[in-house]
């Protein structure tokens, strides 16, 4: 069975960066599909962040191009997300998810709640 | 960005209702649109995806439906198990969007 697991602090002082990682069990993430993160919003808005393919190159949403950076540690089969210069509006649910096929979100890690506050 | 807004944003509706929940698109999408459910504390499951494929083992009570810019979420027979936000998400093209979500509730 495919399972992801958000870790990491969950307050962040502004103007910090924040980092979290994504233990991915029951599959190698070298073996194939795009590895993401996305954040929800209190009030519930949803934004897709960003992937890592399982060749290693990545993928970013513009809005977030010039603070963020996902990278790996294949030895550990697991996936990292850095965002700098950290706002309260950065405050949020963080996920990691596979993105399946080029189709669908299909397996989604628990989330963990990253507060930015000083 | 393609932008997805939903509605209602809150419905509430009885057990055994036929619930119908929309999501539109700020351009045509051609049919690449999910559905997600998500339970209070829990993931994001998906439901369906390219409009109208049922994912394994979701009840055949959910259906989707739509073209262009309009989708819909059909619960043929509403469950109390189905109390959860729903959310739309676009892939036509990047980033991915996701709408706001509707929350569903037992009346």
């Amino acid at each position: 069975e495919i399972q992801l697991q958000e870790s990491g602090p969950g307050l962040v002082k502004p103007s910090q960066s924040l980092s979290l990682t994504c233990s991915v069990t029951g599959y190698t993430i070298t073996s194939g599909y795009d590895w993401s993160w996305i954040r929800k919003f209190p009030g519930n808005k949803m934004e897709w962040m960003g992937y890592i393919s399982y060749s290693g190159s990545t993928n970013y949403n513009p809005s977030l191009k010039s603070r963020i950076s996902i990278t790996r540690d294949t030895s550990k089969n697991q996936f990292f997300l850095q965002l700098n210069s950290v706002t309260t509006e950065d405050t949020a649910t963080y996920y990691c998810a596979r993105w399946g096929g080029g189709y669908y979100f299909d397996y989604w890690g628990q989330g963990v709640m990253v507060t930015v506050s000083s | 960005d393609i932008q997805m807004t939903q509605s209602p944003s809150l419905l509430s509706a009885s057990v055994g209702d036929r619930v119908t929940l929309s999501c539109k698109a700020s351009q045509n999408i051609y049919k690449y649109l999910n559905w997600y459910q998500q339970k209070l504390g829990e993931a994001p499951k998906l439901l369906i995806y390219y409009t109208n494929s049922l994912q394994t083992g979701i009840p055949s009570r959910f259906s989707g439906s739509g073209s262009g810019t309009d989708y819909t979420l059909t619960i043929s027979s509403l469950q109390p198990e189905d109390v959860a936000t729903y959310f739309c998400q676009q892939y036509n093209s990047w980033p991915l969007t996701f709408g706001s979500g509707t929350k569903l509730e037992i009346k």
